[in-house]
């Protein structure tokens, strides 16, 4: 079965960078079924893609956190790793990592980002001086 | 940019039908995904491409689409239902969620 493990500081100060490590067990991150994605909830609040990589370090970023987000594999430790700069307390959130299966091509256009379907638990993160 | 819009809230007595839904004008042309969350769980894949029905997922979940507005039905639906629910599909730069939307059960 399927494993995600987010890791990671609970706390970061404000202007500083938050980073956080994914470990998958029970499957192998160079799958090439599959990319490796961020997603983020802040308290209270609705789903937010952050975003994805593939095995062999292919991105999508969400475009209202591109400038501030890296994301990288490794996959001689199959883990996968988010990195967002100057943090604010909007950055506030439960974080997670989740394998999402490869897109489409309808007749019109090619997606290349899936549906979700195995989740790590979650990571809160605080973001306080 | 583009969004997928959710109704913040749905109430429904236990064993009737509920019905969610997602609009966004794209949808036409690409596939929908659903997901539950219930307090303090990470989300729960219950419907993909649509109408599909992920193993392990009760039968009373299942997914539709029309023009640009895509809707999961639960029918006869139970107090373990009661949940925040999430669509997800594709955009120009990767992907998205709706607002979400909490199924309350009476």
């Amino acid at each position: 079965q399927l494993q995600l493990q987010e890791s990671g500081p609970g706390l970061v100060k404000p202007s500083e960078t938050l980073s956080l490590t994914c470990t998958v067990s029970g499957g192998s991150i160079s799958s090439s079924s599959y990319y490796w994605g961020w997603i983020r909830q802040p308290p209270g609040k609705g789903l937010e893609w952050i975003g994805s990589i593939y095995y062999s370090g292919s991105t999508y970023y969400n475009p209202s956190l591109k400038s501030r987000v890296t994301i990288s594999v490794d996959t001689s430790k199959n883990q996968f790793s988010l990195k967002l700069s100057s943090v604010t307390a909007a950055d506030t959130a439960v974080y997670y990592c989740a394998r999402q299966q490869q897109g489409y091509c309808s007749s019109t256009s090619c997606y290349a980002l899936g549906n979700f379907d195995y989740w790590g638990q979650g990571t809160l993160v605080t973001v306080s001086s | 940019s583009y969004e997928l819009t959710q109704p913040p809230s749905v109430s429904v007595s236990p064993g009737q039908t509920a019905r969610i839904t997602c609009s966004g004008d794209a949808l036409p042309k690409q596939y929908a995904y659903w997901y539950q969350q219930k307090p303090g769980q990470a989300p729960v894949l219950v419907i993909y491409k649509d109408s599909e029905r992920p193993s392990g997922i009760p039968e009373r979940f299942s997914g539709s689409s029309s023009g640009t507005t895509v809707t999961l039905t639960i029918s006869g639906v139970q107090a373990e239902d009661e949940a925040d629910y999430y669509c997800q599909s594709a955009d120009s730069s990767g992907t998205l969620f709706g607002g979400g939307t909490k199924l309350t059960v009476l």
